[in-house]
């Protein structure tokens, strides 16, 4: 049981549009990560939030960008598309901020960018 | 910069039997965790068995061990008694004990068990 809810679960967007990606993490878990799987790229790190706050972020230029909300849900979104931003992205949680913690996926949302 | 290299892009298994996925990291830290996940074609990543650096046992799960070894920065995969709901893409990933959270991983593994 992952425990992780994600939406949509594929889009479709053109080159210059905007995307938001949704998150929700099952009841009590504080901290959700974001990661990207590219074709040939494996999964690179995006973001990490905890207790609403921004605490890491990978190397990805400004225009990705998230939030997470009181009830720790999370949105990832992502502006000015470009064709390479088409991948999966995983939405993730774990229960605390302990170093270790095993993390849980949700399925992904499929974004094509055309 | 830590790194984790997964040197098996294709692997494949008969049913029932054992297989062993080869996963080496570089990094400079001595506490540190790893872990291996499955994604089968559904695209779910699932944990399969994690690994806590400053414990010398090694990790099992059911069917699933591992074989940490900390001077050698190698954790392979054992798979025993293959079943073909096995057939998955493998990665391998590190996360070090500091507060960053991130895990690095590997470019993966795909293991095809055929009956």
């Amino acid at each position: 049981e992952a425990g992780v809810t994600q939406s949509p679960t594929h889009l479709i967007k053109t080159r210059g549009q905007q995307v938001t990606l949704r998150c929700s993490p099952i009841s009590g878990h504080t901290s959700v990560y974001w990661y990207q799987q590219a074709l040939g790229l494996g999964l690179q790190f995006l973001l990490w939030y905890d207790e609403g706050e921004e605490r890491n972020r990978g190397n990805f230029p400004p225009r990705f960008s998230g939030r997470q909300f009181p009830n720790y849900s999370s949105e990832l979104n992502v502006n000015a598309l470009e064709l390479e931003d088409s991948a999966l992205y995983l939405c993730a949680r774990s229960s605390d901020r302990v170093p270790g913690n095993t993390i849980y996926f949700g399925e992904g949302s499929w974004l094509t960018v055309v | 910069a830590q790194t984790v290299t997964q040197s098996q892009p294709e692997m494949s298994v008969q049913e029932a039997e054992t297989v062993t996925l080869s996963c080496t990291y570089d990094t400079s830290e001595n506490n540190y965790y790893l872990f291996w996940y499955k994604q089968p074609p559904s695209r779910q990543m699932i944990l399969v068995i994690r690994q806590e650096a400053y414990k010398q046992q090694n990790a099992t799960e059911n069917r699933f061990s591992v074989n940490f070894q900390k001077a050698a920065k190698s954790f392979s995969l054992k798979i025993s008694d293959s079943q073909l709901g096995d057939t998955a893409m493998y990665f391998c990933a590190f996360m070090n004990a500091g507060n960053n959270r991130k895990l690095i991983w590997g470019l993966g593994t795909s293991l095809a068990v055929n009956p």
